[in-house]
């Protein structure tokens, strides 16, 4: 039902570079910023990047984001056993007049 | 530093209604806005609405514009969700969250510790 597809899943063995991809249209991502969540299991989530590719204070920078088109991703270098959780993006559909998040990506590092 | 507190866990009736509320320490929150975001038995996240107190009017996603109604605290510093007509499948963990940049197009940056809603069949 999310109007932003992620794959399921995503591995990789630790300092492998991995991406997960975040597809829209051109009322979501194709007009607005994106967001990058970081959640591990039982806890809250974590604005991990935002307005496409801008890392909070405290975010690693092998954290990095990007966006074509009605296309975002997010990379992940130097992968970390700690980076194990579920990402989500995010953004404003201004058809729908509301937020929405993807469908989620579940990264596990082998 | 600033965080968020949310109330504790419920359990409801199906057909009733819940309140959450979501109160700030270490910052006022009337240039920044709260959303509630819902997380169905460790589903995906998906938003319910929000407020940006200096707007005034909350925003409703579209699925729950029925049934919810989110408000600001007359200091700003507090918001509350309440969900009417409860059914089952609104069982989940409920989050309040911080517009960083008072609208809904950045991130939102700090986050409640989740309140557990349970409605049984």
């Amino acid at each position: 039902q999310s109007v932003l597809t992620q794959p399921p899943s995503a591995s990789g063995t630790p300092g492998q570079r991995i991406t997960i991809s975040c597809s829209g249209s051109s009322s979501n991502i194709g007009s607005n910023i994106v967001n990058w969540y970081q959640q591990v299991p039982g806890t809250a989530p974590k604005l991990l990047m935002d307005s496409d590719n801008q890392r909070p204070s405290g975010v690693p920078d092998r954290f990095s984001g990007s966006k074509s088109g009605t296309s975002a991703s997010l990379a992940i270098r130097g992968l970390q056993s700690e980076d194990e959780a579920d990402y989500y993006c995010s953004t404003w559909d201004d058809r729908l007049n509301g937020r929405v998040f993807g469908t989620g990506t579940k990264v596990t590092v082998l | 530093q600033v965080h968020l507190v949310q109330s504790g866990a419920e359990v409801k009736k199906p057909g009733s209604s819940v309140m959450v509320s979501c109160e700030s320490f270490g910052g006022t929150f009337s240039v920044y806005g709260f959303s509630w975001v819902r997380q169905v038995n460790g589903q995906g996240l998906e938003w319910m609405g929000g407020i940006i107190p200096v707007f005034g009017t909350p925003n409703y996603a579209q699925k729950f514009q029925d049934r919810v109604r989110i408000s600001a605290g007359e200091d700003s510093d507090t918001a509350n969700m309440e969900l009417s007509d409860l059914r089952p499948g609104d069982t989940a963990v409920y989050y309040c969250a911080r517009e960083s940049k008072g609208n809904f197009y950045y991130g939102m940056d700090v986050w409640g510790q989740g309140t557990m809603v349970t409605v049984p069949s």
